[in-house]
């Protein structure tokens, strides 16, 4: 168990819609990341939020955003959801600069 | 470009049989290497961090070195639950700027059969 917890574990959704992810990084780590991970693209970066501020985006789509709150847990929000928006989605954490720690992932289902 | 190559994609071992796998990578400079294991619809675990060439870290059956351009996952006599898929990811060094940046390779699958 790496101390970082995401709902829901899974998600089955309909083309168009939107929907919410949650993460909770370890305890007293400030940066929170996102990664997709689909079976042709490996783990792909979209986010990276250090104590509630951006710091810096991968390849997210613009139809993808995230915050992240003061208690410092965030949310990634997909909209617009098309087929290839399936995948899963981990969340990180991080002390600063130093080793990333993976959550258990969300698997999204987009039919 | 930074890049990261992993070989083989996949590997089938016989209990007991000890194999390396490799992780060759090209960045401006390097911070740090990360080795994870994922399991299927899992999260990465994390394994090891390598931070300069001619470092070495162990855990249990796996041992991971690193040298300028690349890194080996050592396996000696691996048992069936050490089946998994073996991510490595590189951190470049950070400009001004810049921010903590993993980049992964494809991974190697390792299935270990009794």
């Amino acid at each position: 168990d790496s101390g970082v917890t995401q709902t829901p574990k899974h998600l089955i959704t309909a083309t168009g819609q939107r929907v919410t992810l949650r993460c909770s990084p370890r305890s007293g780590d400030l940066s929170v990341y996102w990664y997709q991970q689909s079976l042709d693209q490996g783990l792909q970066f979209l986010i990276h939020y250090y104590n509630g501020e951006e710091r810096a985006k991968g390849n997210i789509l613009e139809r993808f955003s995230a915050q992240q709150f003061p208690d410092l847990h965030s949310e990634l929000n997909l909209s617009s959801l098309e087929l290839g928006d399936s995948a899963l989605y981990f969340c990180a954490s991080s002390v600063g600069w130093d080793t990333q720690y993976f959550g258990p992932g969300t698997r999204l289902t987009v039919l | 470009e930074d890049q990261v190559t992993q070989s083989p994609e996949a590997l089938r071992l016989q209990e007991g049989e000890s194999s390396s796998l490799n992780c060759s990578y090209t960045v401006s400079g390097l911070r740090g290497l990360f080795w994870y294991r994922q399991d299927p619809g899992k999260g990465p675990e994390f394994l090891f961090t390598l931070y300069s060439a001619g470092e070495e870290k162990e855990k249990e059956r796996l041992k991971a070195t690193l040298t300028k351009k690349e890194s080996f996952l050592h396996i000696t006599a691996p048992k069936p639950e050490d089946s998994a898929t073996y991510l490595c990811a590189v951190q470049p060094v950070l400009f001004s700027g810049g921010y903590n940046k993993l980049i992964f390779g494809a991974g190697t699958r390792l299935a270990v059969h009794p």
